[in-house]
């Protein structure tokens, strides 16, 4: 079975700019959870799609937005770019829905560089 | 909100010496799961503890589950350097929710 897939794998922007990542999860996940993690931060809950819906937020300004489509594709765009944006965001996948026992299995993710 | 905490942050041993990381709750957690993060990957699913007093482990790894559902840790037996990353514990009574991770750096 492949793997979540993140694209593109590294990107940079400038301040003011917006910027949509994608994320594919294993095939059968239903649920995409997405994550950002920076040197200081550990891993930051952003948000957790299921079935199209938003189950779960975190807490991020409104710039950080997401979606998720009828293939369980998800992607995630953030409006306004600012120099604390830069990040690894990470997406994973799990088979059901915003319940603690599920297992998340993560992509490679996504490095974004804001300048 | 729920928190998980995780200690220490950071921990440099020589190769051959334990490590231990451990996670608590102020909240009882359904369950608690151990992941690492080599440095430049993502994180990885280790195990998944769910029972009270659970003990489970793997080669050289060893996890535990506290009595009350609350705490965690994380034991490696004689380090080696390919033990090098970022260990999470993540746990939770209704969503998942991540410790801030120790960073294990080993002189070999």
């Amino acid at each position: 079975k492949a793997g979540v897939t993140q694209t593109p794998r590294y990107l940079i922007k400038t301040r003011g700019q917006q910027v949509t990542l994608s994320c594919s999860p294993i095939s059968g996940h239903r649920s995409v959870s997405w994550y950002q993690q920076t040197p200081g931060q550990g891993l930051q809950f952003l948000f957790e799609y299921f079935s199209e819906t938003q189950r779960n937020k975190g807490n991020f300004p409104g710039r950080f937005s997401g979606r998720q489509f009828s293939n369980s594709r998800s992607e995630m765009n953030v409006s306004t770019l600012e120099l604390g944006d830069s990040a690894l965001y990470l997406c994973a996948s799990s088979s059901t829905s915003g319940r603690a026992t599920d297992t998340q299995y993560f992509g490679p993710g996504t490095r974004l560089t804001v300048l | 909100g729920q928190q998980v905490m995780q200690i220490p942050q950071y921990q440099h041993v020589q190769e051959g010496e334990d490590f231990t990381t451990y996670c608590n709750s102020s909240t009882t957690l359904s369950n608690i799961q151990w992941y690492k993060q080599r440095p430049g990957g993502h994180p990885v699913f280790l195990i998944q503890l769910v029972k009270s007093g659970e003990v489970k482990k793997q080669k050289r790894l060893t996890f535990q589950f506290g009595e009350a559902k609350k705490n965690s840790s994380l034991h490696i037996t004689a380090t080696q350097t390919t033990d090098v990353g970022t260990y999470f514990c993540a746990g939770g009574a209704q969503k998942l929710v991540f410790g801030q991770g120790t960073r294990l750096t080993i002189n070999p």
